[in-house]
């Protein structure tokens, strides 16, 4: 069974704090993904991977940073917490191939900044 | 640039009702079309996808989507209503990085409710 975890289900940090939240997927997928969701706009990309210490920026990345020493971990940095920056973030995972490819999903982690 | 529009940001059906979400499409290019189900304090899960073959596509849970071209539509349906169908769906199309990387655009969900 395919499986993306995340490190925290709930997060409450201190704005200028730096943070980091972490995904892990045993699949042995290529491409992994950072989306933040927030009421009445969806998801939308805030960076991508495609190989190890590889990365491209989605469409939202002001505000973060992302790492990736090895295939399984994806990591999601917000060098200093803003309270703009409270939602729910998604990490997720695919196999490199055809546009077609569906993406697996983390639970999520909710985090606020107070 | 490709983009996803769901009508409706809430939904509401008895048990037992037909349910119709709507999602409409642009795109420039042959699409890949996706719907996902967010159950309460979960992550994403796949329920359906269309990729140029059957247009009439037939998902998990008893849910399926048609692709209708000419209308650019992708509306999922479900005979008959569940009380576990209660969730936020999610229609998303495929678009391609530069460089040939997959990424999906996500139109904004719809909130299901499902009423006794």
């Amino acid at each position: 069974d395919v499986k993306v975890t995340q490190s925290s289900r709930y997060l409450v940090k201190r704005t200028g704090e730096k943070v980091f939240l972490e995904c892990v997927q045993d699949m042995d997928h290529e491409n992994m993904f950072w989306y933040r969701q927030d009421p009445g706009l969806g998801l939308r990309l805030i960076y991508f991977s495609y190989d190890v210490k590889m990365k491209e920026k989605g469409d939202i990345p002001e505000g973060y940073s992302v790492s990736r020493e090895k295939k399984e971990r994806f990591s999601l940095i917000l060098e200093s917490a803003s309270t703009n920056q409270t939602s729910m973030y998604l990490c997720a995972s695919s196999p490199s191939g055809p546009i077609s490819t569906m993406q697996y999903f983390g639970p999520g982690t909710r985090l606020t900044v107070t | 640039a490709q983009s996803v529009t769901q009508l409706g940001s809430h939904v509401s059906v008895s048990e037992g009702a037909l349910v119709l979400l709507r999602c409409n499409y642009s795109s420039s290019v042959p699409p890949y079309l996706f719907w996902y189900v967010q159950y309460p304090n979960q992550g994403l899960q796949l329920l359906l996808k269309y990729t140029s073959a059957a247009t009439l596509v037939k998902g998990i849970n008893g849910f399926e989507a048609e692709f209708k071209k000419s209308e650019t539509s992708f509306h999922l349906t479900k005979p008959s209503a569940h009380m576990r169908d209660a969730a936020e769906y999610f229609c998303a199309v495929s678009d391609r990085f530069s460089g040939g990387y997959n990424k999906l655009i996500f139109g904004a969900g719809t909130r299901l409710a499902v009423h006794p």
